[in-house]
């Protein structure tokens, strides 16, 4: 099964950074999505199919990469976006696999 | 507006039965496949299963094969997940959320808050 590794784990910055969070996969694939998760709330979809922002999630979250290696990038940290982020993948549809996730904290 | 409503959580002793429900509103439940994600407490997000939207295939993960199963009533807007024999490691908030096709790509947008289930003695 195919799966999926975070990097950093976690990580501190400040607001107005510029940060970005990696997903590796162990066997290429097409398509990821990435969402964002705060504290005792439902995961939220923030970019599907690596690179298109989900309706309503502000043009700062941007995703890339192909293959097996994709990335999330926020251009200018929000106070709103210290949260924790996984990436998610269509292992074999509708079999999903999530990354073990990033959690953003302020510095 | 779609809205996922969880409902049915709570404490059950291991090996206990417990049968949650995902009521829906706002689309066209009948049209959509459903999952079901649980997030055992500061841990991440664990797929549990899926049913198609008429009903017809089910899938399952591994660590709930055999103990866990789903089901539909599309007259009802509801979706169910029958727990049995359960463990203390299936304590987890669960949440129920659609699957919704751009094209040739799926993608799950809309997710429920959560219900918990605590399988402790």
């Amino acid at each position: 099964a195919i799966q999926l590794t975070q990097s950093p784990s976690s990580l501190s910055a400040s607001v107005r950074d510029r940060v970005t969070i990696t997903c590796r996969a162990s066997q290429g694939f097409s398509g990821l999505a990435w969402y964002q998760q705060k504290p005792g709330k439902a995961p939220k979809l923030l970019i599907y199919d690596a690179s298109t922002l989900q309706s309503g999630v502000p043009s700062r979250f941007s995703g890339s990469g192909s293959g097996t290696d994709f990335t999330l990038t926020i251009s200018s940290l929000q106070p709103e976006d210290f949260a924790t982020y996984y990436c998610q993948q269509f292992t074999s549809y509708p079999q999903i696999t999530f990354g073990q996730g990033t959690r953003l904290e302020i510095k | 507006q779609v809205r996922l409503v969880e409902s049915g959580g709570g404490v059950v002793q291991p090996g206990g039965s417990l049968r949650l429900s995902c009521a829906a509103s706002g689309f066209t439940f009948s049209s959509h496949g459903i999952y079901w994600v649980r997030q055992a407490p500061g841990k991440g997000l664990e797929w549990v299963t899926f049913i198609w939207s008429d009903g017809s295939n089910k899938y399952y993960g591994d660590s709930v094969k055999g103990r866990f199963t789903i089901s539909r009533d599309n007259s009802k807007n509801t979706v169910y997940l029958q727990m049995n024999s359960l463990r203390a490691e299936d304590t987890a908030v669960y949440y129920c959320a659609r699957v919704v096709w751009i094209g040739a790509v799926p993608i799950v947008p809309d997710w429920g808050q959560g219900t918990l289930v605590t399988v402790s003695s």
